[in-house]
């Protein structure tokens, strides 16, 4: 069965920083690419960074390039997002998902939950 | 990027027939058929409905179609059930290398 579980959300002030981290089992890891997307309270999905199975291919939405950075250890089967200089528009659940088909994530976590405010 | 343009709420009675529509660029929808639907009933992670503008999942019910005309994609949800009731994402991949959601459509089974 397929997992995938995040951690490291929590409450942040604005300006700081966090790490999220997302632990995959139930497949092969490093075969597959990964998304982050994050959902603000009560509102839409919004697509956040991408990057390929070996890491040669990163992407980022325009609202968190050069504040966050995308990455992965296929060895330990982990995919993170470190965010940086963290606004008040951040607030989101964020969610690590697996692509299997081209562009479509089939395979979701439960989304952890980053809060940030003074 | 702008999101994709999609109608706040729809609705339909069982056994109806819905359309839900996507509107981009021809930066996006136009461009690519990397078009996703996700369904995302209240409280709950996304779930993937439809890929590539038409291809459905293992076990997602036929009922569920996809389609494209120029930078429209749709998805369409016949014999209409209450367990139907979610809000409805439309995605796509986009000429920046990036990818776009919609804004989503709440759906309403009556």
């Amino acid at each position: 069965e397929v997992q995938l579980v995040e951690s490291g959300g929590g409450l942040v002030q604005p300006g700081g920083s966090l790490r999220l981290s997302c632990a995959a089992s139930g497949f092969t890891f490093s075969s597959y690419s990964m998304h982050w997307v994050r959902q603000a309270p009560g509102k839409g999905l919004e697509w956040v960074s991408y990057v390929g199975s070996g890491s040669g291919v990163i992407f980022y939405a325009g609202s968190v390039k050069g504040r966050f950075i995308i990455s992965r250890d296929n060895a330990k089967n982990s995919l993170y997002l470190q965010m940086n200089s963290l606004r008040a528009e951040d607030t989101a659940v964020y969610y690590c998902g697996r692509e299997v088909f081209y562009g479509g994530l089939d395979d979701w976590g439960q989304g952890t939950l980053v809060t940030v405010s003074s | 990027q702008s999101a994709l343009s999609q109608p706040p709420s729809v609705s339909g009675s069982p056994g109806q027939s819905v359309t839900i529509s996507c509107t981009g660029t021809s930066s996006d929808v136009g461009n690519y058929d990397r078009v996703s639907w996700y369904q995302q009933p209240p409280g709950t992670v996304p779930k993937l409905m439809i890929y590539e503008v038409s291809n459905r999942p293992s076990g997602v019910p036929d009922r569920f179609s996809g389609s494209k005309s120029g930078n429209t994609a749709s998805l369409t949800i016949s014999g209409l059930q209450a367990e139907d009731e979610a809000d409805y994402y439309c995605s796509s991949y986009t000429t920046s290398s990036t990818f776009v959601f919609g804004g989503g459509t709440k759906l309403t089974v009556l």
